[in-house]
């Protein structure tokens, strides 16, 4: 089974507007990260936003914020105002993290988000 | 300011000619990876190093080699490139100790074209 999950291979955007990137995960551990990388076409994967699985709010950096509802393991990305440099693909990553666990990060297939004028 | 630098950013090889990429880091973070990146697909980890012990993933190819010879340099070796080894190759780094959930860093990456 997956245990990252991005159900959406593709998005499309206007600029100015919200848009939300879906990713669901599956773990049995208690304590884990997930992460949110952006992949402009130049390859470089650029770290977005952390949610560990304690913290009690939703992440934040700026124009993003994550929306994370532990109950239905899921962790989507909000970007809020579009621009047109968001246009790339978007991944969603989890850390499973008990003392012992594997620290390997499990990346999911990625959702190529468009923004257009 | 760059903190994980990968050269070259691109490089041509013939087939079947071995080809080294580089990966160095001003981190100082002691985990390094290595993924290969084909086109619209997650990254897949091909090995780590945690510190100095090595890590192969159980479905990575022999023909690709690591080494690192220090905190950080680390090289990724093609003994026998071959035309379904083209793609883009990410070299990433972390802080770990069990159980962190440190982001990782990656490097730009290098596109490997075999002709």
């Amino acid at each position: 089974a997956q245990k990252i999950t991005q159900t959406q291979p593709g998005m499309f955007v206007q600029e100015k507007e919200a848009v939300t990137l879906d990713c669901t995960y599956d773990t049995s551990d208690q304590s884990y990260g997930l992460f949110w990388y952006k992949q402009p076409s130049s390859g470089e994967m650029i770290f977005l936003i952390y949610q560990g699985s304690y913290d009690e709010q939703n992440a934040t950096e700026g124009r993003y914020s994550l929306n994370f509802q532990k109950a239905r393991k899921s962790a989507n990305l909000v970007i809020s105002a579009s621009q047109l440099g968001d246009s790339a693909m978007y991944f969603c990553a989890m850390r499973e993290g008990t003392s012992g666990g594997s620290y390997i990060p499990t990346f999911g297939r990625g959702t190529s988000l468009i923004v257009h004028p | 300011d760059a903190m994980v630098i990968q050269n070259p950013r691109y490089q041509v090889t013939q087939f079947g000619k071995p080809v080294t990429l580089s990966c160095s880091q001003t981190l100082n973070h002691n985990v390094m990876y290595w993924y290969q990146q084909k086109s619209s697909q997650a990254p897949k980890l091909l090995f780590h190093y945690y510190d100095k012990d090595f890590n192969n993933e159980a479905d990575t190819p022999d023909n690709f080699q690591s080494r690192r010879p220090n905190t950080s340099f680390c090289f990724l070796d093609i003994r026998s490139p071959g035309l379904g080894d083209a793609a883009m190759y990410l070299c990433a780094t972390s802080r770990d100790w069990p159980g962190s959930q440190e982001t990782q860093y990656f490097g730009p990456g290098t596109r490997l074209l075999v002709l």
